[in-house]
C-alpha cells in the first residue's frame, strides 16, 4: 500500500530535550516536505526537500533541522525544543514534475507534538 | 508566493451544491491552483487542480476565470461526510525550481441535514 508514515503520532516532551519525529514514504517520491498546523494558522511548511542531500527552507524553518540521506526518508529533528513548538506536524511527498504529476501531496497521519 | 484568501467558514445542507472560492490576485504565470480536503486529526488529501478554465473530476470541479486571479471549488450534492476543511494551494508544482509550497487558513465546511 502507497504510503507516508510518521513515528510517533504522539508525543510529549520537556523543553531542551532533543527530539526526532521520522517520516518515511514507500513511493519512490523525490519531493518530501514538513508542515506543521496550528489553530488559526493553517498549515505552514518548515522544510521541504527536492532529492537526496536537496533540502531547503520553507515558510517557518526556524528551531527545525532536516536531513535526507535516503530517498524514501526524512526526519523531522529538534535540537531543543520549546513550548512554541507544539503543535501538529505532517510530512508529506509527491514525485517531481508539472502536470499531472507532481501536484498531489501524500500526507502522512500526522504527529501531535506537545513541549512542556 | 501568490498569497490566498479563502471564506473562513461556510454552512450547507446534504444534498445541496457547495461553491468556495479562493482569491489569489498576484497569482504567477507558472503557478497551479491545487485544492486539499482535510478531516479532523487526519493529513490533507488532493481533491482538484487546475490551470485556467474548468476541470471536472469525479469529486469536484473548478472554475478558474481568465485572469486567474480567482478559483472556485465546487462540490455538487454534499453529504455529511463533506464536513471537512478545503485548502486552496497556489503554486508551481515541484519541478526541480522553485517549490516553497504554502496553504492558506482553509475554509471550513459543515454539512447538516
Amino acid at each position: 500500500e502507497a504510503q507516508v508514515t510518521q513515528n510517533p503520532r504522539y508525543l510529549i516532551t520537556v523543553t531542551g530535550k532533543k527530539l526526532t519525529v521520522t517520516c518515511s514514504q514507500n513511493m519512490n517520491h523525490e519531493y518530501m516536505s514538513w508542515y506543521r498546523q496550528d489553530p488559526g494558522l493553517g498549515l505552514r511548511q518548515i522544510y521541504y526537500s527536492m532529492n537526496v542531500e536537496v533540502t531547503d527552507k520553507g515558510d517557518v524553518p526556524e528551531g527545525y533541522k532536516v536531513s535526507r540521506k535516503e530517498k524514501r526518508n526524512f526526519p523531522l529533528i529538534l535540537e531543543s525544543p520549546s513550548p512554541n513548538q507544539t503543535s501538529l506536524y505532517f510530512c508529506a511527498s509527491s514525485p517531481l514534475g508539472g502536470p499531472p504529476v507532481g501536484y498531489e501531496q501524500y500526507f502522512g497521519p500526522g504527529t501531535r507534538l506537545t513541549v512542556t | 508566493l501568490a498569497k490566498t484568501t479563502q471564506p473562513i467558514s461556510m454552512d450547507s445542507y446534504e444534498g445541496q451544491e457547495v461553491n468556495i472560492t479562493c482569491s489569489h490576485n498576484n497569482i504567477a504565470t507558472n503557478d497551479y491552483i491545487t485544492w486539499y480536503q482535510q478531516f479532523p486529526s487526519q493529513g490533507p488529501r488532493f481533491i482538484i487542480q487546475g490551470y485556467k478554465t474548468k476541470v471536472t473530476n469525479e469529486v469536484a470541479s473548478l472554475f478558474i476565470p481568465a485572469d486567474r486571479k480567482s478559483s472556485t471549488l465546487s462540490l455538487p450534492r454534499v453529504s455529511l461526510s463533506d464536513t471537512a476543511v478545503y485548502y486552496c494551494l497556489v503554486g508551481e508544482p515541484p519541478t526541480g525550481t522553485a517549490s516553497k509550497l504554502t496553504f492558506g487558513t482553509g475554509t471550513r465546511l459543515q454539512v447538516t441535514l
